[in-house]
């Protein structure tokens, strides 16, 4: 299993435009989500999915679009890229034991740089 | 907006020593978790804790969970050169459901 994939690994993009970071994984889980991390604010999360066909809003959406046409994929769209989204974005999947608690498992990150 | 800060932000200390990093909030968790992440990577999950006043412990890592459930600290005995990393701790909101991450703490153990 490749577990969570990501790519790119790097991008810099221009003021206002936009581009998709894509996010993949095969483990079957049925959550998904995204997070930035900046210096000194941990994780932050962006959208979520909870299955195919189902993404909500998390704590910094604005910005950001996501779609889950299948379980496996989960993509984030930057709909026109602004210096306030440098960052370095996670995907995450999860898995849920019997006792309902998570195992959260985390892609390697896209470092993006908007000028 | 819940918030669960973390303490210290940084941490240096020789080879053997051992530290505690702590994590506080005035909410409540149902759970709560910590990660540990190396450079250019992602974060990945060291322990879940759900019960207050729980204790797990992880070879020379010891987790707690606090009686009210808003608080947790991570002891690390005898600190290693490979303990050196990022750690984020994160709560499961009771009130949405949703994880909520500390600010991290940076460790360097040098040798």
């Amino acid at each position: 299993n490749a577990g969570v994939t990501q790519t790119p690994k790097f991008q810099v993009l221009k003021t206002g435009q936009s581009m998709t970071l894509q996010c993949a994984q095969d483990m079957n889980h049925e959550y998904m989500s995204w997070y930035r991390q900046d210096p000194g604010m941990g994780l932050r999360l962006i959208h979520y999915s909870v299955g195919a066909g189902i993404t909500d809003q998390g704590e910094v959406p604005n910005g950001y679009n996501v779609s889950r046409s299948t379980t496996e994929d989960f993509p984030l769209r930057l709909l026109s890229a602004a210096p306030s989204q440098t960052s370095v974005y996670f995907c995450a999947s999860s898995s849920w034991t019997s006792a309902g608690t998570d195992t959260q498992y985390f892609g390697p990150g896209t470092r993006l740089t908007v000028l | 907006t819940q918030l669960l800060e973390q303490s210290p932000q940084f941490l240096s200390i020789q080879e053997g020593e051992n530290l505690t990093v702590y994590c506080n909030s005035s909410s409540v968790f149902s759970s709560l978790q910590w990660y540990r992440q190396e450079p250019g990577e992602g974060p990945v999950l060291l322990v879940t804790v759900v019960t207050g006043g729980e204790v797990k412990k992880l070879k020379r890592l010891t987790f707690q969970f606090g009686d009210a459930r808003k608080d947790s600290s991570l002891h690390i005995t005898a600190a290693q050169p490979g303990d050196t990393g990022l750690y984020l701790c994160a709560g499961r909101s009771s009130n949405t459901g949703k994880l909520i991450f500390g600010q991290g703490t940076t460790l360097q153990v040098k040798p």
